[in-house]
């Protein structure tokens, strides 16, 4: 089984929908990341957070939200999804006890808005 | 602006041959390095990495090269084979511990059998 699991793992909507990504792990990391990938712009950061009561905005948190509603699971949310948000969403995880913050990735979402 | 560049989006080589995919950044701070390959409907995978006090770093057919005085690492893949074909991305850190990794627009390694 996958240590890192995304749901869905494509979903099309519309402009205007809410629509909420799910992450989970079980590598019994306490540090889990969001981030997107566009094409030539290679992966950008969102959200992280370090454990469940500590969330932190990433490079271009505008138009997002989280909630790490346990260890294992980190939540990705579009309140209001726009065209411009249409994009490859990977989850990552890592362990604090590696001096490196060597990060393993999901498989991804591709989310597409209309 | 891109703080992590490579500027080959594509490479193709033939099998048995080696493959050298380039990565430049331009933050001095930076003294960790990453490497990850990427498969289509896949994410990420973790590669190799090297630190800042070390210039190479091997692993299998796999060896990471840091030039700090001209800020460029190098992954050299040796001998080069069909299923290394992927994406490849290098990601550089100056705070390891912390979130902090700045990822290239990666680079999509062709190997030709």
């Amino acid at each position: 089984d996958a240590d890192v699991t995304q749901t869905p793992r494509n979903r099309i909507t519309k402009t205007g929908k809410r629509i909420m990504l799910e992450c989970s792990q079980t590598k019994g990391h306490d540090r889990m990341y969001w981030y997107r990938q566009d094409p030539g712009l290679g992966l950008r950061l969102i959200y992280y957070s370090f454990d469940v009561k500590d969330i932190n905005k990433g490079e271009i948190s505008d138009g997002y939200s989280v909630s790490r509603q346990a260890q294992a699971k980190f939540s990705l949310s579009l309140e209001s999804a726009i065209p411009n948000q249409t994009a490859l969403y990977f989850c990552a995880t890592s362990d604090f006890r590696d001096s490196t913050d060597t990060q393993y990735f999901g498989p991804g979402t591709r989310l597409t808005v209309l | 602006d891109q703080q992590v560049k490579q500027n080959s989006p594509s490479l193709s080589v033939q099998e048995g041959r080696i493959s050298i995919l380039n990565c430049d950044y331009t933050n001095s701070m930076f003294d960790y390095f990453l490497w990850y390959k990427k498969y289509p409907a896949e994410g990420p995978t973790f590669l190799i990495s090297i630190s800042s006090i070390k210039d190479k770093n091997e692993d299998g057919r796999f060896t990471v090269f840091l030039n700090k005085s001209a800020k460029h690492l190098s992954l050299h893949i040796v001998p080069s084979q069909p299923g290394d074909s992927a994406v490849y991305f290098c990601a550089a850190s100056g705070d390891p511990g912390t979130y902090k990794y700045i990822f290239g627009t990666g680079t999509r390694l062709k190997v030709l059998a």
